[in-house]
């Protein structure tokens, strides 16, 4: 079956980067777009961006341009999100999720990411 | 960047019906059959329930539908369950800014 495997919990200080994983597993990665979402407490989610399946091309939310970095590791069927600059708005949860713009299947179980001094 | 509105909250007893809105504008929502729901339990990630305005996947009971007026999607739930109770997101695509969510709906099975 389909599973999309993320890393820990992460706790990180301000200014200091973060680079979350999604292993995917039960299909192959590159068949699928894949598309990262976080969700802040009591805070709508909001969508980060996506890497396209075959192509591996990228597109940025414009609000996270400059600050997030999607690459992927093909050999590894694993996708990386990497976030710089934290600040405390970046708490959040974090989520890897699979499909197109119509539909996102499914979701990996989120990483909660802590900014704190 | 521009959001979609839904109502913070709905509520219904067992077995009865409900309808959760979703307004956008023509350049998402009205623009694009590219309209999905998800059902977030607390600590759980969302479930896709609908896709493509009106698509079920597999597996999503059939008391969940979706359609769409204008700029307007809705969700409609039937025969009320407790375990519906949930909170509820619409997305739709945006050519500017990719997904777009609403602001979820809380829905309470009284």
């Amino acid at each position: 079956q389909v599973q999309l495997v993320q890393s820990g919990p992460e706790v990180m200080t301000p200014g200091a980067s973060v680079k979350v994983s999604c292993k995917a597993s039960g299909y192959i990665l590159t068949t699928y777009a894949l598309h990262w979402v976080r969700q802040a407490p009591g805070q709508r989610p909001e969508w980060m961006g996506r890497i396209n399946a075959g192509t591996g091309d990228i597109k940025y939310s414009q609000k996270f341009k400059g600050r997030v970095t999607i690459t992927r590791d093909t050999s590894a069927s694993t996708d990386f999100m990497e976030l710089s600059s934290l600040t405390s708005e970046d708490s959040a949860v974090y989520y890897c999720a699979r499909g197109g713009w119509e539909q996102l299947d499914h979701w990996g179980q989120g990483t909660p990411v802590t900014v704190s001094s | 960047q521009s959001a979609l509105t839904q109502p913070a909250s709905v509520s219904g007893s067992p077995g009865q019906s409900i309808t959760i809105s979703c307004t956008g504008s023509s350049s998402d929502v009205g623009g694009y059959n590219y309209v999905s729901w998800y059902q977030k339990h607390p600590g759980k990630a969302p479930q896709l329930m609908i896709y493509g305005v009106t698509n079920r996947p597999s597996g999503v009971s059939s008391r969940f539908s979706g359609s769409k007026s204008g700029n307007t999607a809705s969700l409609a739930i039937s025969g009320l369950q407790t375990e519906d109770e949930a909170d509820y997101y619409c997305a739709s695509y945006t050519s500017s800014s990719g997904l777009l969510f609403g602001g979820g709906t809380k829905l309470t099975v009284l």
